[in-house]
Parts: structure tokens; sequence; C-alpha cells
């Protein structure tokens, strides 16, 4: 079966950094989406890794085990605006196979 | 551009009503997503058109009709509804042939049927 597992959710406090864990059992793999869902709003693209390895954009990075079935998600000098749901969405047979999200709780 | 528009914001609508979601995009995108959101749960797949056809359709009820009139535009007709069908209803799109391709979602049509 499909199956892709990630916390329900996580607080952190500004300024901090955070990882998101998401491990995934899915067939046909190609790779690994973060999506950023703000309350409310429309999922934003994040990253994409298809390879091993860590992949830094600015203050998030991404990281990927095809071995393992494992990715996280690194958030940086964290601010109030991260405060979201972040969706952890594997890319399987030429489709998306999405995860139930994380809600990420942002403190002062 | 790299905006997908959804309208309306928000619909409300009782079981009997005909209603249509629309979607535009002018990033030349030729594959087009309908996904239903239900509240803290991730999005779920509803229909994908490709080229202007109908690729996926995830075993949706026929209460609900896509529609793709031409490479801009998405429609989502809307027929004897049940309660149960209130969600955040997304649009998104992307470039065509590999599933790596990023989807961009517009805002989400917000629908309550009473």
């Amino acid at each position: 079966g499909q199956n892709i597992d990630q916390p329900t959710e996580m607080t952190a406090t500004e300024g901090a950094i955070v990882q998101i864990n998401c491990t995934y059992q899915t067939s046909g793999f190609n790779g690994l989406f973060w999506y950023q869902q703000h309350a409310g709003e429309a999922p934003t693209f994040l990253s994409y890794n298809v390879l091993d390895g860590l992949e830094e954009k600015g203050r998030f990075s991404s990281f990927l085990s095809r071995s393992k079935g494992y990715s996280y998600l690194l958030l940086k000098e964290l601010q109030m605006k991260d405060s979201a749901s972040y969706l952890c969405v594997s890319d399987s047979n030429y489709q998306l196979i999405w995860g139930a999200g994380t809600k990420l709780i942002i403190k002062p | 551009d790299t905006e997908v528009t959804q309208t309306p914001k928000h619909l409300v609508m009782g079981m009997t009503n005909k209603k249509s979601l629309k979607c535009e995009q002018h990033m030349g995108h030729r594959a087009m997503y309908w996904y239903k959101q239900k509240a803290k749960k991730p999005p779920e797949l509803m229909f994908v058109y490709s080229y202007e056809k109908l690729s996926i359709n995830e075993s949706v009820p026929s209460r609900f009709s896509p529609e793709c009139p031409n490479s801009s535009l998405l429609n989502l007709h809307l027929h004897a509804l049940q309660p149960e069908d209130s969600a955040l209803y997304l649009c998104a799109s992307s470039q065509v042939g590999r599933s790596d391709y990023e989807q961009y979602f517009g805002p989400g049509t917000r629908l309550t049927v009473t």
C-alpha cells in the first residue's frame, strides 16, 4: 500500500530550528515534495528531492534518503509567519501521494 | 504571471442547486487539477486534465462534472451535492509529462452545501 507518516503537530520557538520528519512507503517512488499551507490558504511549493542528500534553499532545507524511505524538512531562524502546515508528498508512479501534514506552531 | 485564479472565493448552495467553480491560469501549463480538501486533511485529488483531455478521474461521484474548455480554463460543475461535499476545492496547474513538475495552486473555493 501507499503510506506516508509525519507528526501531526510540532511546536517551536521563534528564532530556533525545527526538523519535520517524514517516512514513506510508496511504490514506484520518483521523488519527494514538501509543500507549505497556511490555514485557509492553498499549498505552496517548498522543495522537491529526487536524489539522496540535503538541498538548501535559504532558511529551508530538505533531505532525502531513498534507501530508508525517509525525508525531513529543516527550518532555521524560525519566524512567526512559518506557523503553517507542512505537507510531505510522494511522487509515485507519476501521481502525488499526500501526507496528512504537520501543523507547526511557532511561539514567541 | 505565476498565478492560478479561482472564482468564487466562497459559495453556499442548497442540495438542489446547480453551480460551477472556475479556475484560470496563464502560465502555459497543459495539466490542470481539481482537489478537494476537508479541514485538517491533505488535499485529495479528484480530476486531472492533460492537454484539455480528462486523464484521471479518482472515482469521483457524477454530481461533480469537470470541464476544460481550453488550455487556460478549468471548470467544475456541481449538481445535487450533499452536505458532506462541503470543503475547500483547490485548482492547480503544472507542466505536462512528469509528476515532478511543481504544481501551482489557486486560492481555492470554500464550498458550503446546506
